[in-house]
């Protein structure tokens, strides 16, 4: 359960939507979580998605869940420049284990 | 609430120095886990403490080791510091309870450390 993927980097307009994917290997995780880190500060929890859901929608944020596929997309809506950030995906197992992906760096252009 | 606090901030070492950084989770977490982030690696599981006992463990090698209060308050340390020792060490803590929910972890802002 410890390959969590995602691309590196992504750019977008201000305005545009902006979608960050994530792969997994590991499909007995219970909750899969999106992360955000602003420069200089620690990791903040966005939204999290239950296993055997297939989407979660949170005002701008919309989570789909592909269980066969294994992959996990966050959607931002109307992306603003403060969105501007590294976003990262996270599996859990059990509760405790958490393992997460390598992270995404977002490029909001003005 | 307190968030989660770590300190030092920043603190610069040298190759074959030790270091010894600070957690204190949010009032009533039991469980405190530890990562490593660097641009190349991405974050790294160190280990998680519970109730003053290591119940998970990363791949690290020994020279990276921690411990847990009575209060929660956890501590990591690395001995014999190399360059690749250099990245921002991040805490996290959550209730530590078995779950009937998602386990929400809070991170603190991390410790940056710079070895020379």
């Amino acid at each position: 359960g410890e390959d969590v993927e995602q691309s590196l980097f992504l750019s977008v307009r201000e305005g545009d939507s902006s979608v960050i994917n994530c792969t997994y290997t590991d499909s007995s995780s219970t909750y899969l979580y999106w992360y955000k880190q602003e420069p200089g500060a620690g990791l903040q929890l966005l939204t999290y998605i239950f296993s055997n859901m297939d989407m979660k929608q949170d005002q701008r944020l919309t989570v789909l869940l592909n269980k066969k596929d294994k992959h996990l997309s966050l959607r931002i809506a109307d992306t603003q420049t403060g969105d501007s950030a590294i976003y990262f995906c996270a599996e859990s197992f059990t509760g405790n284990q958490f393992y997460f992906g390598t992270g995404t760096s977002l490029t909001v252009i003005p | 609430k307190a968030g989660v606090t770590q300190t030092p901030r920043y603190l610069i070492k040298t190759r074959g120095q030790q270091v010894t950084l600070s957690c204190s989770p949010i009032s009533g977490h039991r469980s405190v886990s530890w990562y490593q982030q660097t641009p190349g690696q991405g974050l790294q599981f160190l280990f998680e403490y519970f109730s003053e006992t290591q119940r998970n463990k990363g791949n690290f090698p020994g020279r990276f080791s921690g411990r847990q209060f009575s209060n929660s308050r956890s501590e990591m340390n690395v001995s014999t510091l190399e360059l690749g020792d250099s990245a921002l060490y991040l805490c996290a803590s959550y209730s530590g309870a078995v779950p009937s929910g998602a386990n929400v972890l809070t991170f603190g802002a991390g410790s940056r450390l710079t070895v020379l």
